[in-house]
């Protein structure tokens, strides 16, 4: 069974205070590994693809890495702005559904 | 290009009832998924489907079922419905199946009371 492990569970910065949110995984065949953001009353927001070990993304402030059993979503000089729940997902290569972690809720204070 | 559109947007039933949700893909999206959205159990799979076939099923009891249309829109219904069927529930497209990236929907927000 795939299984999806986010950490820490919240975690609250100061404006300018970079940090790092964990995504540790296990599944029989990794077609994919995806970070979400989602906002409060709404539906996830698609940030990221990472296929294999050693991959990176950027987008703005963020940086998603991948390693054969995590991945880490890395902040740097967030703004209030990227207040959010950040979400962690792993597609099986076996069929084309996410399996997703809880989730870690991110408040940054001005 | 619109999004993937979900109505109705908020919904209260009582238990016992039935319900149905509607999903409308991004245009050209052929495969549309749905999840269920709860605070203790987090997001979890309920079924895909793909040319109006259903490809995928989640661990959801039977109560839980769906179609696709051959416009690619999709519903979901929910008969006899339990306090604990209370959640967002959440529609996600992609252009086919194993084209990875899911897009989802703003979700409905189901009360059973």
């Amino acid at each position: 069974e795939d299984q999806v492990t986010q950490s820490p569970e919240a975690l609250r910065l100061q404006e300018g205070e970079s940090s790092s949110l964990n995504c540790s995984y296990t599944v029989s065949g990794l077609r994919g590994l995806f970070w979400y953001r989602q906002d409060p009353g709404k539906g996830p927001e698609f940030l990221f693809t990472l296929y294999s070990a050693g991959e990176e993304k950027e987008k703005e402030r963020l940086k998603a890495t991948l390693t054969k059993k995590e991945s880490f979503l890395h902040i740097t000089a967030p703004k209030p702005e990227d207040s959010a729940t950040y979400l962690c997902a792993v597609m099986n290569s076996g069929y084309s559904t996410l399996t997703f972690g809880k989730g870690t809720m991110l408040l940054v204070s001005p | 290009k619109a999004g993937v559109t979900q109505t109705p947007r908020y919904l209260i039933k009582t238990r016992g009832q039935q319900v149905t949700l509607s999903c409308s893909p991004i245009s050209g999206h052929r495969s549309v998924s749905w999840y269920q959205q709860t605070p203790g159990q987090g997001l979890q799979f309920l079924f895909e489907y793909f040319s109006e076939t259903q490809r995928n099923k989640g661990n959801f009891p039977g109560r839980f079922s769906g179609r696709q249309f051959s416009n690619s829109r999709s519903e979901m219904n929910v008969s006899t419905l339990e306090l604990g069927d209370s959640a967002l529930y959440l529609c996600a497209s992609s252009s086919g199946p194993q084209k990875d990236e899911q897009y989802f929907g703003p979700g409905t927000r189901l009360t059973v009371t």
